[in-house]
């Protein structure tokens, strides 16, 4: 069974301070995606990368996937507080083509003014 | 281009009724997976369907089943509901089973009682 962690679970920071989000597993995926979860709302997803070592950065969002393709980290510079959510990474399974997504438990992300 | 759409957005059920879940992936998309999130388990895999045929299974009862349509469309059907069904139920649609991109709707909450 393939598991994600992810840390940390709660973080609270205030608006302009700069975080970084864990996921690390002890199997390999084929890519990772991370997804950014609002309340009552379906995930929306932000990035996949899928090469060991790629870093893709989308505005003040940086996405890292180790050289091993078994972790990877996304850091947030200069937080605002429209980045409040639940960040969840996602792996896809090598197995069954990527039909399979396993899901982190999350991290609650709260940016206060 | 509409997004994935699913229905009801919202369901109160009474333990040991059945109930069927709507799921319109993005246009041109063929491949449908089924999530279950809850506060204690996060998000879980329940199935995919391609091609109108299920191509994985995650480990739930059989109580829980879904198909296809020829149009991509899907249902999730869950029957004789148990309280521990309460969760949101969240359909994910990729283009095919070569893609591990997921783009995920906005979920229906379903409440046993």
């Amino acid at each position: 069974t393939q598991l994600l962690k992810q840390s940390p679970q709660f973080l609270s920071i205030q608006e302009g301070e700069n975080l970084t989000v864990y996921c690390n597993s002890s199997s390999v995926f084929s890519s990772l995606q991370w997804y950014r979860q609002e309340p009552g709302e379906g995930p929306v997803l932000l990035v996949t990368v899928v090469t060991g070592g790629e870093v893709k950065k989308l505005k003040r969002l940086t996405f890292q996937f180790g050289d091993a393709r078994k972790d990877s980290s996304l850091h947030i510079t200069a937080a605002q507080t429209g980045d409040t959510g639940l960040y969840l990474c996602a792996g896809a399974d090598q197995e069954t083509s990527g039909s399979r997504l396993t899901f982190g438990e999350g991290t609650q992300l709260t940016v206060n003014p | 281009k509409a997004g994935v759409t699913q229905t009801p957005r919202y369901l109160i059920k009474t333990r040991g009724q059945q109930v069927t879940l709507s799921c319109s992936p993005i246009s041109g998309h063929r491949s449908v997976s089924w999530y279950q999130q809850t506060p204690g388990q996060g998000l879980q895999f329940l199935f995919e369907y391609f091609s109108e045929t299920q191509r994985n299974k995650g480990n739930f009862p059989g109580r829980f089943s879904g198909r296809q349509f020829s149009n991509s469309r899907s249902e999730m059907n869950v029957s004789t509901l148990e309280l521990g069904d309460s969760a949101l139920y969240l359909c994910a649609s990729r283009l095919g089973q070569m893609f591990t991109e997921a783009f995920f709707g906005q979920g229906t909450r379903l409440t046993v009682v």
